[in-house]
């Protein structure tokens, strides 16, 4: 079945770029009815979405944090990836990537989540 | 921007019927979808499309929509449904944005 898995750096300093691949197995990316997006969660706190990106290559972004987030997308690596620049203490999260339907018969929720990855902001 | 609006905690005894509420204008307009995310885990999608219920989630858990409120309604709770549970929806645009509610955690005493 489907899977998701992220990665990358668990620690990052103020002010630098936040980096994170997710990687999709048992499914194709360039499936045209799925978006794959991010989303992140503080410690003790809810769910925030950070963005979503089609295979296509169109994004979207949480307005609140769009002047810093790029989503990409290779569909060669079967991966989608998360930067997030010029991060703080309050970008500390567990950051989650998951399949978001993209059709009226797929419904838009999130079915497929990978476990998430803890990152930490701090010098 | 836009906002889904969730009670912060619910609390009901085993065996009894738990409902969890969502508020937002787009409601009418754009479908919700349910989360339940247990400590330490990703979260799990129990309800989509305000009222269908993806394989492999139990019949207690079932959702409804009357105007700009959404609810998750949990029959017979159980222990093991102790979680934060979250709302999701999209603004009133159209577009694909993304917007989840503060969430709310169901304690089974």
């Amino acid at each position: 079945q489907l899977q998701l898995q992220e990665s990358g750096p668990g620690l990052v300093k103020p002010s630098e770029t936040l980096s994170l691949t997710c990687t999709v197995s048992g499914g194709s990316i360039s499936s045209s009815s799925y978006y794959w997006g991010w989303i992140r969660q503080p410690p003790g706190k809810g769910l925030e979405w950070i963005g979503s990106i089609y295979y296509s290559g169109s994004t979207y972004y949480n307005p609140s944090l769009k002047s810093r987030v790029t989503i990409s997308v290779d569909t060669s690596k079967n991966q989608f990836s998360l930067k997030l620049s010029s991060v703080t203490a309050a970008d500390t999260a567990v950051y989650y990537c998951a399949r978001r339907g993209a059709t009226v018969t797929t419904g838009y929720g999130m079915d497929v989540w990978g476990q998430g990855t803890t990152v930490t902001v701090s010098s | 921007s836009y906002e889904l609006t969730q009670p912060p905690s619910v609390s009901v005894s085993p065996g009894q019927t738990a409902r969890i509420t969502c508020s937002g204008d787009a409601l009418p307009k754009q479908y919700a979808y349910w989360y339940q995310q247990k400590p330490g885990q990703a979260p799990v999608l129990v309800i989509y499309k305000d009222s269908e219920r993806p394989s492999g989630i139990p019949e207690r858990f079932s959702g409804s929509s009357s105007g700009t409120t959404v609810t998750l309604t949990i029959s017979g709770v159980q222990a093991e449904d102790e979680a934060d549970y979250y709302c999701q929806s999209a603004d009133s645009s159209g577009t694909p944005h993304v917007v989840f509610g503060g969430g709310t955690k169901l304690t089974v005493l």
